[in-house]
């Protein structure tokens, strides 16, 4: 099997707060994972890829210090939203690759709905 | 953009007919990955399709790739209600060394008892 996991399912924070939130491969080991968000009704859009050991690649557009990504292990990545304000609610969903040769297979956690008051 | 396309946004059908959902993309792949999402969940792989493919079959589903018209089709057979979902194509572009997944915009099924 390959399961992520991500906690918390759900979080409702004040405005100014800060948010972390943990993704973590359950029954294998993941050099890379990868952070989504999506709005409602949309698609997800990749935020950033998580490697392990060293520093995250942001997507054009996604700002490094307003989402701080740590990749300690082998099995968990965090993705931290930093003073969230109402626009960044949203449902943030990760994801962990898995290499079976040249595919690169993901494993996606559950989501987790952020609503920043 | 650096989502692909999907067509039709949303789709209603009755139980036991079938769904096809359209994906066109932008750049070229090393392969094509269709995903299914209910309602407020995570993504469930469903199929993966490489370049030098050109059709696939898992169950009920079936899957086609035409890489020089750059999309892809899902096909579901003989569909039932638990199949309404929000379907996702995601490729995988040459460049980027295979890492990212890029999403098309979706399609909404919805399927009728």
């Amino acid at each position: 099997g390959a399961v992520v996991s991500q906690h918390p399912s759900w979080v409702i924070c004040k405005s100014g707060t800060s948010v972390k939130i943990e993704c973590r491969s359950l029954d294998f080991q993941a050099t890379t994972m990868f952070w989504y968000r999506q709005f409602p009704k949309q698609s997800l859009m990749l935020m950033a890829t998580s490697n392990e050991g060293s520093k995250a690649t942001y997507e054009q557009g996604v700002e490094k210090d307003k989402f701080l990504i740590n990749h300690a292990s082998l099995t968990l990545s965090t993705l931290t939203v930093t003073s969230a304000h109402p626009e960044d609610s949203s449902f943030y969903i990760c994801s962990a690759r898995k290499l079976a040769g040249d595919i690169n297979e993901q494993f996606f956690g559950p989501g987790t709905r952020l609503t920043v008051l | 953009s650096q989502q692909g396309e999907e067509d039709p946004q949303a789709l209603s059908i009755q139980e036991g007919e079938n769904a096809t959902m359209n994906c066109s993309y932008k750049t070229s792949i090393n392969n094509l990955q269709w995903y299914r999402q209910n309602s407020g969940r995570g993504l469930v792989h469903l199929i993966l399709i490489r370049s030098n493919e050109r059709e696939k079959h898992s169950g009920r589903l079936r899957v086609t790739l035409d890489t020089s018209k750059k999309s892809s089709s899902l096909l579901i057979t003989a569909s039932r209600a638990a199949d309404t979902a929000s379907y996702f194509c995601a490729t995988a572009p040459l460049s980027g060394g295979y890492n990212k997944l890029i999403f098309g915009a979706g399609t909404r099924l919805a399927v009728h008892p």
